[in-house]
């Protein structure tokens, strides 16, 4: 399998701009997670999706910030409008629960994110 | 006061030392203990898994927990180069909440 997948991997973009990242799960995961980090707050839990349906988006910073996920192989985080403290390293993992109860999750490589 | 406390470092020791990393919480419902490995620019990938309280080994790597304490620990033996990285402690309560909470994580160089 090839991990997560996440796009686009770097993106700059202006304050103001609408900014979509994607995230493409490994197959047979049933949990989907996105995250925010930064150096100040470290990695922060935005939303979690489990089968395909949000269960927990409280740490969703605002309003301008939404999260999708139509099927079991795609999801997206969008911010609109973007702002500059909005810039970070967004990362998507994906996870399944076995039959002993371990529940593993594994990162995409993230999306660098600069809002100027 | 956070649920999680780590002591983000950074840490620098030579090649060959034990390294000793720490978190600390206030929940008692975590059942679950994690340690992430994150290299510069990747994304954290699991290193070491406890449920519950005790001691877990693999190869040079040595997790523990003590609930008692609300304390657990990851030490490094042995330490190389290679271990030189960021490592997260996580933790997960049973049942069908799949949230974790993470500590800062701690920056980890080992010197040849």
């Amino acid at each position: 399998d090839a991990g997560v997948i996440q796009s686009p991997r770097h993106e700059v973009t202006e304050m103001g701009q609408e900014v979509t990242l994607r995230c493409k799960p490994i197959s047979g995961h049933n949990s989907l997670f996105w995250y925010r980090q930064t150096m100040m707050r470290g990695l922060e839990l935005l939303i979690y999706f489990n089968n395909n349906v949000p269960i927990d988006d409280s740490g969703m910073p605002e309003d301008r910030f939404s999260a999708k996920m139509p099927n079991a192989s795609f999801s997206t985080l969008k911010i609109q409008p973007s702002e500059p403290r909005d810039s970070a390293v967004y990362f998507c993992a994906s996870s399944f629960r076995d039959r002993g109860g371990k529940d593993t999750q594994y990162f995409g490589p993230g999306t660098r994110l600069t809002v100027l | 006061q956070k649920e999680v406390e780590q002591d983000p470092g950074p840490l620098s020791v030579p090649e060959g030392a034990i390294v000793s990393l720490n978190c600390t919480y206030s929940n008692s419902a975590f059942q679950y203990f994690m340690w992430y490995r994150q290299y510069s620019r990747k994304g954290p990938e699991l290193l070491m898994y406890t449920y519950s309280s005790g001691n877990k080994e693999d190869g040079r790597f040595t997790a523990q927990v003590d609930k008692s304490s609300k304390y657990i620990s990851l030490f490094i033996r042995d330490s190389q180069p290679s271990d030189s990285a960021t490592y997260l402690c996580a933790m997960g309560r049973a049942g069908n909440n799949r949230k974790l909470i993470w500590g800062l994580g701690t920056s980890l160089a080992v010197n040849p």
